[in-house]
């Protein structure tokens, strides 16, 4: 069965802190992996699609890499409006996302 | 403008009512998404369309339907609400497999 699990579920940083969120997978056929943003009472926002192992993706403080196992969203030097929810999600040859639970960023200044 | 566009944003209904959610997008994506949201259960997929003719059942399916107007348009019905359908739902399109999501609409089943 179609898996996607993240850690940790809840994350505390200083601002300035740099830290990684993970996100392991097992999926059949793997046609992608998708990280978003969600703030609180809003819709997820896309941030990246990883397509293959060794790919990286970056956008301002947010780097996402992927291996065959797992995913990993680098925040570099956060500041307090990077907190949020982050989602992964994977989606396999039958078109579906399989979300993970989040995690939450709390970044303080 | 916001490209996936949901009404209402909130309803409060009353157990046993009938009630639709709509659900619009202006990107021209064939493919469109209903999920459900709940505090520690994630985002669970009620129904999707990859096209106009196309309609499928997610995961939790039981106690909603899903009407695709036109290739904008995704509506999904709960034909008789009740209370544990108390959840925020989220619409979403795509062309591929990523998917854009609206701003959501938030029901309480009373």
């Amino acid at each position: 069965e179609d898996q996607v699990t993240q850690s940790p579920e809840a994350l505390r940083l200083q601002e300035g802190e740099s830290s990684s969120l993970n996100c392991s997978y097992t999926v059949s056929g793997l046609r992608g992996l998708f990280w978003y943003r969600q703030d609180p009472g809003k819709g997820p926002e896309f941030l990246f699609t990883l397509y293959s192992a060794g790919e990286e993706k970056e956008k301002e403080r947010l780097k996402a890499t992927l291996t065959k196992k797992e995913s990993f969203l680098h925040i570099t030097a956060p500041k307090p409006e990077d907190s949020a929810t982050y989602l992964c999600a994977s989606s396999s040859n039958t078109g579906k996302l399989i979300f993970g639970q989040g995690t939450t960023l709390q970044v303080k200044p | 403008d916001a490209d996936v566009t949901q009404t209402p944003r909130n309803r409060i209904t009353k157990t046993g009512k009938r009630i639709m959610l709509e659900c619009s997008q202006t990107k021209g994506h064939d493919r469109m998404y209903w999920y459900r949201q709940d505090p520690g259960l994630g985002l669970r997929l009620i129904y999707y369309s990859f096209d106009v003719k196309d309609i499928n059942k997610g995961e939790i399916s039981d106690g909603y339907s899903v009407s695709r107007q036109a290739q904008a348009k995704f509506s999904l019905s709960l034909e008789s609400a009740i209370p544990n359908q108390t959840a925020l739902y989220f619409c979403a399109s795509g062309a591929q497999e990523t998917q854009y999501f609206g701003p959501g609409t938030r029901l309480l089943v009373l």
